[in-house]
């Protein structure tokens, strides 16, 4: 069974600064992985999708990799703004016939930025 | 296009209680999912369809029920609502299940079973 885990459950960080959220997941049989962004009491946003052949994905000031052989994927904030303080979601997609998408979600990571 | 779209927003049930959740989608997506999230916690899958007329469990199906008689809709039952099924629920849909697919949310729904 799939299971995904992120590191630190919660961040605190000043304007401006740099950042890294981490995953990971045990199976590493996988079409795709996603990060979303929640702000509270909303639902979803996809930030990046990086398929299980890429490496990374860039959009803006977000980066994320993925290492699939040890189940690890990094998304990377630079600059960071209070705007994106959220909660940050990481998801992956099982390979495989009979996986037909199904999302298995890590628990978040919540990320404070105070000015 | 609207998206995924997701009624109500909010509901509060008694225990015993019955209700459908709607979500409908307007991207002609073939796959469909319903997902749960507890407070604190990532998101988990109650039931997927692939298609119009299929439908299967996903992780915690237990109290839940689901049809799919067209492309757009997707409706998620709750029988006899307990406690336990306080959750923001979150119907979502993507074209094809492979890399290039990311899945689309809707917004949610709150529900509170007192």
């Amino acid at each position: 069974k799939q299971e995904v885990t992120q590191i630190p459950a919660a961040l605190s960080v000043p304007e401006g600064e740099n950042l890294v959220l981490n995953c990971s997941f045990t199976d590493s049989a996988i079409y795709n992985l996603q990060w979303f962004r929640q702000d509270p009491g909303k639902g979803l946003t996809s930030l990046l999708l990086i398929q299980s052949s890429q490496r990374e994905q860039t959009s803006g000031r977000l980066n994320a990799s993925l290492d699939k052989s040890s189940g690890r994927s990094t998304l990377y904030i630079a600059a960071s703004q209070p705007g994106d303080s959220a909660t940050y979601l990481c998801a992956v997609s099982g390979a495989g016939g009979t996986s037909y998408g199904k999302l298995t979600f890590g628990q978040g990571t919540i990320l404070t930025v105070h000015p | 296009n609207a998206g995924v779209t997701q009624t109500p927003k909010f509901r509060i049930l008694k225990i015993g209680q019955s209700m459908t959740l709607q979500c409908a989608q307007d991207m002609n997506h073939n796959y469909m999912y319903w997902y749960r999230q507890d407070p604190g916690m990532g998101l988990k899958l109650i039931y997927y369809s692939v298609g119009a007329g299929i439908t299967d469990k996903g992780e915690v199906p237990n109290g839940y029920n689901v049809s799919r008689s067209t492309t757009e809709d997707f409706p998620l039952r709750l029988e006899l609502a307990a406690p336990s099924q306080t959750s923001v629920y979150f119907c979502a849909s993507s074209y094809y299940p492979d890399g290039w697919s990311e899945q689309y949310f809707g917004p949610g729904t709150r529900l509170t079973v007192t």
